[in-house]
């Protein structure tokens, strides 16, 4: 089966600690992106890659890193630098990047919880 | 003004209503237009794209004024397994710019 995967589905973690959240797709799609998306919010777009080896930052960009060393993987690093990481973290791919925007396949999501 | 605008209800209709959603946005260059429904804590999922001579697919139908920056969701006959909350999505200078959602709720 084709698809998005996200681990794990809900994450802890102490204050001051970086946590790495992962995110898979065997689409072959060439675009991935992250997402954070708090109660009763929109999606607000943290990181994307249109190709391997290349990401930009997006809106909320700030406390979180990023990597894109195959196709297949995209994994965010929420940082100790994040001030409010408490939040649903949303992976995304789509067949095209910017130059030809296409549909968004979402993965099923990351809840991470700060204690 | 933000980008993406929708109005985050939320909507109770009884079952077998018609009810219609609208999104207005800021950017007139946007290209390409969506609609995806998120159930609660789960991921968005698309519900269908929005075309310049409008979308019908079932009981749904998307339509798109350029010249008033507006796209609209009418959804007919509703169900229970309507609920949700329901996204505009829209093309702007960045990758797809998503509105807050309108929550729907269908009673029995």
């Amino acid at each position: 089966d084709g698809g998005i995967t996200q681990s794990p589905k809900y994450l802890f973690r102490k204050e001051g600690q970086n946590v790495t959240l992962s995110c898979e797709q065997n689409l072959n799609h060439d675009a991935m992106y992250w997402y954070r998306q708090d109660p009763g919010q929109g999606l607000r777009l943290i990181y994307y890659s249109q190709i391997v080896n290349d990401f930009q930052k997006g809106d909320i960009a700030e406390g979180y890193s990023v990597s894109r060393e195959k196709k297949e993987s995209f994994p965010l690093t929420v940082t100790s630098a994040q001030k409010n990481p408490t939040a649903f973290y949303l992976c995304a791919s789509s067949n095209s990047g910017l130059a030809r925007p296409d549909t968004q396949y979402f993965g099923p999501g990351t809840r991470l919880t700060v204690l | 003004r933000k980008e993406v605008e929708q109005d985050p209800g939320p909507f109770n209709v009884p079952e077998g209503a018609t009810v219609a959603f609208n999104c207005t946005y800021s950017n007139s260059a946007s290209q390409s237009f969506f609609w995806y429904r998120q159930d609660c804590r789960k991921e968005p999922k698309l519900l269908m794209s929005v075309y310049s001579s409008g979308n019908e697919d079932g009981r749904f139908t998307a339509q798109l004024n350029r010249a008033s920056q507006y796209i609209s969701l009418l959804i007919r006959d509703s169900k229970l397994s309507d609920s949700a909350t329901y996204l505009c999505v829209v093309t702007g200078n960045t990758p797809l710019v998503f509105g807050k959602g309108t929550r729907l709720s269908v009673i029995a």
